[in-house]
């Protein structure tokens, strides 16, 4: 299998321009997460979506970010506008939980690196 | 609310030596508690995991875990460290009832000095 994919890998761009991070989940993993790392507040869940529907947004900063997921292969996260602050390692992870299980194995994507200058 | 603490940012430790990484959970229900490991420039890859079953967890690259109920402990270990060993390492804790959202410590970074 070919693990999650994300893309880019890297991204640098100017504040106030529209930043998609994209992500591809594992076949078969009906769960997916979105998570920002940053040196000061470590790993922070954003989103949470089961069977393409989001189910936790608790964990999204503000208006400006925004996540869809169309379909079971397939998620977006969307910054508009940016803003340096927003700089970050942001990770997509999917597990196989129908259910959102607690028990159940997160598998993590190489990350997006975000810059906003 | 949950939470994780990883008692010590930095480790240092000699190539051969034990490995401890401290982990305490803050849990109001019995939890699902997860050690992942970070290598530089990639996602977080998973080691182990505790999951109500037996409260010594094997995991790989010889690590292991024991879930101390009495002492809110989930500390990570590995007899012999190996300069593949260094990395960034993060405790997690999971609602067991609720769904499988990772609540993460701030991580422990393991330097291996030969």
């Amino acid at each position: 299998d070919a693990g999650v994919i994300q893309s880019p890998r890297h991204e640098v761009t100017e504040m106030g321009q529209e930043v998609t991070l994209r992500c591809k989940p594992i076949s078969g993993h009906n769960s997916l997460f979105w998570y920002r790392q940053t040196m000061m507040r470590g790993l922070e869940l954003l989103i949470y979506f089961n069977n393409n529907v989001p189910i936790d947004d608790s964990g999204m900063p503000e208006d400006r970010f925004s996540a869809k997921m169309p379909n079971a292969s397939f998620s977006t996260l969307k910054i508009q506008p940016s803003e340096p602050r927003d700089s970050a390692v942001y990770f997509c992870a999917s597990s196989p939980s129908t259910s959102g299980r607690p028990r159940e194995t997160q598998y993590f994507g190489p990350g997006t690196r975000l810059l906003v200058l | 609310a949950q939470s994780v603490t990883q008692l010590g940012s930095h480790v240092s430790v000699s190539e051969g030596a034990l490995v401890l990484l401290r982990c305490n959970y803050s849990s109001s229900v019995p939890p699902y508690l997860f050690w992942y490991v970070q290598y530089p420039n990639q996602g977080l890859q998973l080691l182990l995991k505790y999951t109500s079953a037996a409260t010594l967890v094997k995991g790989i690259n010889g690590f292991e875990a024991e879930f101390k109920k009495s002492e809110t402990s989930f500390h990570l270990t590995k007899p012999s460290a190996h300069m593949s060993d260094a990395a960034e390492y993060f405790c997690a804790v999971s609602d067991a009832g609720g769904y499988n959202k990772l609540i993460f410590g701030a991580g422990t970074r393991l330097a291996v000095h030969p």
